[in-house]
């Protein structure tokens, strides 16, 4: 099966800017692989921010966007907030099989 | 406003077997791919299984294989996740998840240990 790699652990100051990745040991990421951005924070359950690459749900907060940079897909938050502090995952989809990443842990500080 | 609801969590000894339940009270559930999803404590995500909307195909991630078999019943709205031979590493929270825009359930915990 695929692995999905993600940077382990990421910083940001307040007001600043971030993006994660999540890339794919098969080879470039696209469209195709449907990749999803989810936050958890402790204690809760996963949410889900973006869909399809790039679509936000309706409670996603307009700081967040996803996109694909490079051979990755990518997670931007522009503006952090306290709140923004969590774990993030991705997930790719290879035809009917899903991987997801190892996650990323946003520290705003 | 999709919901999701899980159950059938609990403590089981290694060998044994367990089913999860998950009922949508929100939307179509016969119209949307669903999964089952995994964290173990302390861990990440992991992705267990998935049915299409007629249940005509299943995915599994190679760990679960021979031993979790995902079902649906799209009269009754709900999913399923039988888990037999359980071993201590099945032990996590399941969450069931639709698999058009991701919508979660809160989980049940699944615990195996002697």
């Amino acid at each position: 099966q695929a692995v999905v790699t993600q940077e382990p652990s990421l910083t940001v100051s307040p007001g600043g800017t971030v993006t994660l990745t999540c890339g794919s040991s098969t080879g470039t990421v696209t469209s195709g692989h449907y990749p999803y951005w989810f936050q958890q924070k402790p204690g809760q359950a996963p949410r889900t921010l973006i869909y399809d690459t790039s679509t936000k749900h309706s409670w996603t907060p307009a700081r967040f966007s996803g996109s694909l940079l490079g051979d990755k897909a990518a997670l931007t938050l522009s503006g952090a907030q306290p709140e923004d502090e969590a774990e993030y995952y991705c997930l790719l989809s290879y035809g009917g099989v899903r991987v997801f990443g190892g996650g990323t842990k946003v520290t705003v500080l | 406003e999709v919901q999701l609801v899980e159950s059938g969590g609990g403590l089981v000894q290694p060998g044994e077997s367990l089913r999860l339940s998950c009922v949508d009270s929100g939307f179509t559930f016969s119209t949307y791919w669903m999964s089952w999803v995994r964290q173990a404590p302390g861990k990440g995500l992991e992705w267990v299984a998935n049915i299409k909307q007629d249940g005509s195909e299943k995915y599994y991630v190679d760990s679960v294989k021979g031993r979790f078999t995902i079902s649906r019943d799209n009269a009754k709205n709900s999913l399923y996740l039988q888990m037999n031979s359980l071993r201590a590493e099945d032990t996590a929270v399941y969450y069931c998840a639709t698999e058009f825009r991701g919508y979660w359930g809160q989980g049940t915990l699944v615990t195996v240990s002697s």
